[in-house]
Order: C-alpha cells, then structure tokens, then sequence
C-alpha cells in the first residue's frame, strides 16, 4: 500500500506570495495533521483534520489554514509568506484522532523562501 | 516555552555499543510518549511507543525506559548498527487530546563501523 505522499516536493517562493501545499493519507485514514520543521529542529504541529473538520490547532498565526476533502486528502495554504517559513512541511496521517494514534508521516515538501 | 527537552544534542557510538538518548518532559497531562527515526530526505517513523502505565517497553533492537515521577523517559539502541545513524526525536501527545505531537529538538546519531 502506498504511504503518506505529498506535493511538490520542492518549492520556491518569494516573500509575500501565497503557498499550497497538498497531501494524500494512506487509505483507510480518516485524520491528516501538518507539521512545520525548521533545519534542525523537531516538527512543530500546525493543523489537525478529522471527517473534514478542523480538530486542533498549533500555535501559528491565521496566515496558515488548512483544509480536508471528501476523500480526506488534505490542502495546506500559506499566505503572505515570510522568509521564516522556509521549512520543511510535513503531512502525517493517522486512522482517526486521538493523541495515541501512530502518526504517520510523508516525506514533506521542502519550502524555500527567497 | 520547550515543553519536550531532549538531549544529547548528537551523539557517536561504536558499532555494537548501546546509544542512550534521554528526554523530559513538562506538562503533566501527556501521556502517550513515541520515538520517531528520521533520515535524510524522509520523514519520521515511528520506531516505538509507551504509555505511563508501564515503565519499559521493548521492540525488536529498541527500548523505552519511562520515569513517570522524573517526567523523564529515554530511548536505548541494542546490538546498534552503523544503519541506525538517523536523527532520532522524541515526543510527547494527550491521548484524548488533537493537539498533535509535541517533539523534542532531535538527537543525531552516528554510529561508527
């Protein structure tokens, strides 16, 4: 079965451009989450969806939303982008929500900004 | 405010030692805690996971040691092998929460033939 898969897998941007990012779960999987990781850093949850519906939220401003499709594959959008979103955005899927659910993650979509 | 500390920050083993890798954590209300393996260019997999009911979980090469009074929980490598050398993260969640994973800051790990 495939695994988490996600587009594009490099993107440059400049500041002030807008951002979407896309991710398709493993089948079956009814929860997405997106994760923000800075080079050198642990990821940094931004989003949760479950049945389409916006379950948690990071500590991110509103220029970050997200949102999920029938077919629960999910869209992240960045609006107004800054240098400091340059990093590497994670999508992880899990069967449902819960805390305890194992997460797992695509491979990411490396966001330069210029 | 760091609510996962993880340390150390890297770390070199001789092929066959026993690489430890230890973290903390600050708020009371986690209680699901997993290890995720990262290499280069891919994204982090779960290698094992614990609850605070228990103190140790093992799986396969991988071993979890959980201090639930310390907060306190770490991760050792068996038998570790130079295939093993990844950047390897903690994490802290509330099981009946949706705030997602909290992760530590990572541990890169090399491991010397």
């Amino acid at each position: 079965d495939a695994g988490v898969t996600q587009s594009p897998t490099h993107l440059i941007k400049t500041r002030g451009q807008h951002v979407t990012l896309r991710c398709s779960p493993i089948s079956g999987h009814k929860s997405v989450s997106w994760y923000q990781q800075v080079l050198g850093q642990g990821p940094q949850f931004i989003f949760q969806y479950y049945e389409k519906e916006e379950r948690g939220r990071g500590n991110f401003p509103d220029r970050f939303s997200a949102r999920q499709f029938p077919n629960y594959s999910s869209e992240l959008n960045v609006n107004a982008l800054l240098l400091g979103d340059s990093a590497l955005y994670l999508c992880a899927s899990s069967l449902w929500t819960g805390g305890d659910q194992p997460q797992h993650f695509g491979d990411g979509t490396r966001l330069s900004i210029l | 405010q760091q609510q996962v500390k993880q340390s150390p920050q890297s770390l070199i083993v001789q092929k066959g030692g026993i690489p430890i890798i230890n973290c903390a954590y600050e708020n009371t209300a986690f209680d699901y805690f997993p290890w995720y393996q990262q290499f280069p260019g891919k994204g982090p997999a779960l290698l094992i996971a614990i609850r605070p009911d228990v103190s140790e979980k093992k799986e396969g090469r991988f071993t979890i040691s959980f201090n639930k009074s310390a907060k306190q929980f770490s991760l050792h490598i068996m038998d570790s092998q130079p295939g093993d050398s990844a950047t390897y993260f903690c994490a802290a969640s509330m099981i009946g929460g949706a705030d997602g994973l909290t992760f530590g800051k990572g541990t890169h790990l090399i491991i010397q033939p």
